[in-house]
């Protein structure tokens, strides 16, 4: 069975912290994995990882994959207020009819104070 | 307009009653989605469709069934509302070809609470 955890569960830091968010994965047919940041409303799409070691990075956004341990992070550099959401980890199955299926991980429930 | 489209956005209904949740989307992709989310277990996908003929069970499938009226537009029904269903559900749609079969894009979210 596919398998996705997050750590930590929830983070209060203050504006202009940096934080990272941890994902580890156990998933079959591994493709590729991706983060989402969910305000209020629908989930967002963040990044998509496919390979090991190469940053992915969006403004104050970054993210990296280890596909032999198994774990993604995201960090957030300068955090702002704007910044509270949860965030979610979703590694993607490879080939076939599971071509496109994700596997949330239960997220990250940041909180930015001013 | 949004590029994925549910109605209703809040349902409160009783034990026993059909609902119908609908999802529309002007996306073009082939591929959707029915996912429910429930406070610290993340997003669980229902069921799913590559295409209008296609339609294929999820983790949680039980309970649940779906139509694919047309490319845009996909269903989600619960025949008879249990209050185990009370959760919010997302409808979402990708790509079908390379790595943008990943992306989920996904509606706004029908909040349903069964009493």
């Amino acid at each position: 069975e596919d398998k996705v955890v997050q750590s930590p569960l929830s983070l209060v830091v203050h504006e202009g912290d940096t934080v990272t968010l941890n994902c580890s994965y156990e998933v079959t047919n591994f493709r590729s994995l991706l983060w989402y940041k969910q305000e209020k409303k629908a989930p967002t799409f963040l990044f998509m990882l496919t390979s090991s070691g190469i940053e992915k990075k969006s403004g104050r956004l970054s993210s990296i994959l280890d596909k032999k341990e198994l774990f993604s992070i995201l960090n957030i550099t300068a955090t702002q207020t704007g910044d509270s959401a949860v965030y979610l980890c979703a590694p993607a199955n490879a080939g076939g009819t599971s071509y496109g299926k994700l596997t949330f991980g239960q997220g990250t429930i940041l909180t930015v104070h001013p | 307009d949004a590029d994925v489209t549910q109605t209703p956005r809040n349902r409160i209904t009783k034990t026993g009653k059909r609902i119908m949740l609908e999802c529309s989307q002007t996306k073009g992709h082939d591929r959707m989605y029915w996912y429910r989310q429930d406070p610290g277990l993340g997003l669980r996908l229902i069921y799913y469709s590559f295409d209008v003929k296609d339609i294929n069970k999820g983790e949680i499938s039980d309970g649940y069934s779906v139509s694919r009226q047309a490319q845009a537009k996909f269903s989600l029904s619960l025949e008879s509302a249990i209050p185990n269903q009370t959760a919010l559900y997302f409808c979402a749609t990708s790509d079908s070809t390379g790595v943008g079969a990943n992306v989920l894009t996904f509606g706004a979210g029908s909040r349903l609470t069964v009493l």
